[in-house]
């Protein structure tokens, strides 16, 4: 079954202690992202990987980092959590964009929500 | 910054009755996708639409890609309660980047 696994679903810390968000895929796709979804503020990607070892920022990257060493993982890491970081945060995959094919359609994961005490 | 802008932001209908849900932007889109969102779910897609003036059906929802392709709608006949959700247009630019922007969101709620 085409998926992608965000773990953990749901996620409490304090504020500073380091943690790491998984986002697997397995339909070989190319391009992977990291959004947060906030209430009134909808959807904002955070950052974006056309493939491995290539990643850009999206346009709420500050305070993220990201890391694509393999095709089929894109984690999402919060080095110093803060309590403006939360949020329940989704993670997708697709096709490479381009090409005038538009299919791009991005396939997301169930979300983590975390919260930052 | 590119930008969606949906409108309206909330909707709330008797079933049966007719809607229309816009997205617009001061830029071109190479495509247009649209969603839906369950509450504690990712969004999952409803349609792509890609030709400026290309009008796609899906049974009782029908999406509309404007002509110079900066604007999409989504038209739902006789909504059903099963229609509630969250109504979210996404794209990449035409312009070179590889970003993907999600639109304001639509909220809509059908009531039996």
């Amino acid at each position: 079954e085409a998926q992608v696994t965000q773990n953990p679903r749901y996620l409490i810390t304090v504020t500073g202690k380091k943690l790491t968000v998984t986002c697997s895929q397995n339909m070989n796709h190319e391009y992977m992202s990291w959004y947060r979804q906030d209430p009134g503020l909808g959807l904002r990607q955070i950052y974006y990987s056309m493939n491995v070892e290539v990643t850009d920022k999206g346009d709420v990257p500050e305070g993220y980092k990201v890391s694509r060493k393999e095709k089929r993982n894109f984690p999402l890491i919060l080095e110093s959590p803060s309590p403006n970081q939360t949020s329940l945060y989704f993670c997708a995959s697709s096709l490479i964009p381009g090409g005038g094919l538009g299919n791009t359609e991005a396939f997301f994961g169930q979300g983590t929500r975390l919260t930052v005490v | 910054t590119q930008l969606l802008e949906q409108s309206p932001q909330f909707l709330s209908i008797q079933e049966g009755e007719n809607l229309t849900v816009y997205c617009n932007s001061s830029s071109v889109f190479s495509s247009l996708q649209w969603y839906r969102q369950e509450p504690g779910e990712g969004p999952v897609l409803l349609v792509t639409v890609v030709t400026g003036g290309e009008v796609k059906k899906l049974k009782r929802l029908t999406f509309q890609f404007g002509d110079a392709r900066k604007d999409s709608s989504l038209h739902i006949t006789a909504a059903q309660p099963g229609d509630t959700g969250l109504y979210l247009c996404a794209g990449h630019g035409a312009s070179g980047t590889y970003k993907y922007i999600f639109g304001t969101g639509t909220r809509l709620k059908v009531l039996a």
